[in-house]
């Protein structure tokens, strides 16, 4: 059974690191890209970035570059999303999102179950 | 980055009736485009890839169709559990771009 499974809830000051993991099980944790989507409150899906749990490599939005950081630790088969200098703005659930095996989609069929990042003095 | 514009931007409709919802690319993404719906407090889930392809397990009410710029999902006869928003997603070009939403509410 294929499963994404994300850290808890998540309470941070202005100025502070959030780091969120997505451990993955039921599949080869190399063999799919994984990718991170933002959602604030009552607003709609925005895309962060992807990385390649093979190789390590990342492709980051523009809008983030320089804030955030995506990992991989291929022992525990999870993947960070780590996101810097927080601001209220940032206030969000954070998704881990996981491409579907047909090459090419970028249609995510399986999704962690989401992390709320609350920024707030 | 590519704009996608979905509209409406909210709908009511009874139950089966048929709902359709356009989502508009400001360029021409050939069928690189999958559609999502997302219930409150959940994640969202698949429905649709590649313009047209219904994800294995999803009901045959729900469809997509379109290529370039102007695509269409269609929910063919509204059930209660179709209540939700939904995301129209293009894939042609990175960054990924997600549509406004349509939320779909039971008049």
């Amino acid at each position: 059974h294929e499963q994404l499974v994300q850290s808890g809830a998540e309470v941070k000051k202005p100025g502070a690191s959030v780091k969120v993991s997505c451990k993955t099980s039921g599949y080869t944790f190399t063999a799919y890209y994984m990718h991170w989507v933002r959602q604030a409150p009552g607003q709609g899906l925005e895309w962060m970035g992807i990385i390649n749990p093979n190789s390590g490599s990342t492709t980051y939005a523009q809008k983030f570059q320089g804030r955030v950081t995506m990992t991989r630790d291929t022992s525990t088969s999870t993947v960070y999303m780590e996101l810097n200098s927080l601001r209220s703005e940032d206030t969000a659930v954070f998704y881990c999102a996981r491409p579907m095996a047909v090459a090419g989609t970028f249609a995510f069929d399986i999704w962690g179950q989401g992390t709320m990042v609350t920024v707030s003095s | 980055d590519i704009q996608m514009t979905q509209s409406p931007s909210s709908l009511s409709a009874s139950v089966g009736d048929r709902v359709s919802i356009t989502c508009q690319a400001s360029q021409d993404i050939s069928t690189n485009l999958n559609w999502c719906q997302q219930k409150p407090g959940k994640a969202p889930k698949l429905l649709i890839y590649g313009a047209s392809n219904l994800e294995t397990g999803v009901p045959s009410r729900f469809s997509g169709s379109g290529s370039g710029t102007h695509f269409t999902f269609t929910i063919s006869s509204l059930q209660p559990e179709d209540i939700a928003t939904y995301y129209c997603q293009q894939y042609d070009n990175l960054p990924l771009t997600f549509g406004g939403g349509t939320k779909v509410e039971i008049k």
